[in-house]
């Protein structure tokens, strides 16, 4: 069965940093692209950053490009999402998700792990 | 911010038909992008519903259908169900963002 799960969220101070971290089982975690997306409370999906199964092919949302960097470790099955200048507006519950491919390319999302939550806040 | 948009709710009763539209632009589903379409139900995290269009996971009832035509997309749940209601989300990938754009989601409730 496969499995994402996030954590490395909490409660932080603006512009301060955060590294989020996402596990991953049941698959060959190296023969696909991964994602995140966050969801602020309350509020609708937003897509926030993606990494081919390779790392070459990286992509962010503009809300996050500059501040936010995805990476992955496929020897330990390990997604991340390293956040610095953390904003208020950053706020959400982060998912990571599984792509069906190796680039990430026109893709859906599917499983998306259970999420762990960021709160920007003084 | 989404740049699909879709109907805030619809509502239905038990076994009715509902629809949920997802208006996009040429950069995106008229680009001829790939729509899908996600489950959310509450406190959970979204399920693919959708994928491609109009292809169901295993284990999504056939209830569930997706079309497209143009810069719009289609959810389409028909013998409505109690537990059918909850929130949707459309998806696609937008050219012109390099990146992928969600809907403003949709909250079905059954009468």
């Amino acid at each position: 069965e496969v499995q994402l799960v996030e954590s490395g969220g909490g409660l932080v101070q603006p512009g301060r940093s955060l590294r989020l971290s996402c596990a991953a089982s049941g698959f060959n975690f190296d023969d696909y692209a991964m994602h995140w997306v966050r969801q602020a409370p309350g509020k609708g999906l937003e897509w926030v950053s993606s990494i081919s199964w390779d790392s070459d092919i990286i992509g962010y949302a503009d809300s996050v490009k500059g501040r936010f960097t995805i990476s992955r470790d496929n020897a330990k099955n390990s997604l991340f999402l390293q956040m610095d200048s953390l904003r208020p507006d950053d706020t959400a519950l982060y998912f990571c998700a599984k792509d069906h491919r190796k680039y990430w390319y026109n893709a859906f999302f599917d499983p998306w792990g259970h999420g762990t939550l960021v709160t920007v806040s003084s | 911010q989404s740049v699909l948009t879709q109907p805030p709710s619809v509502s239905g009763a038990p076994g009715q038909r509902v629809t949920i539209s997802c208006t996009g632009s040429s950069s995106n589903i008229g680009a001829g992008y790939d729509v899908h379409w996600y489950q959310q139900l509450p406190g959970t995290a979204p399920k693919l519903l959708i994928y491609g269009n109009n292809n169901r996971p295993s284990g999504v009832p056939d209830r569930f259908s997706g079309s497209k035509s143009g810069t719009s997309a289609s959810l389409a749940i028909t013998g409505l169900q109690a537990e059918d209601e909850t929130d949707y989300y459309c998806q696609s990938y937008d050219s012109s963002l390099t990146g992928y754009v969600f809907g403003t989601g949709t909250k079905v409730t059954v009468l």
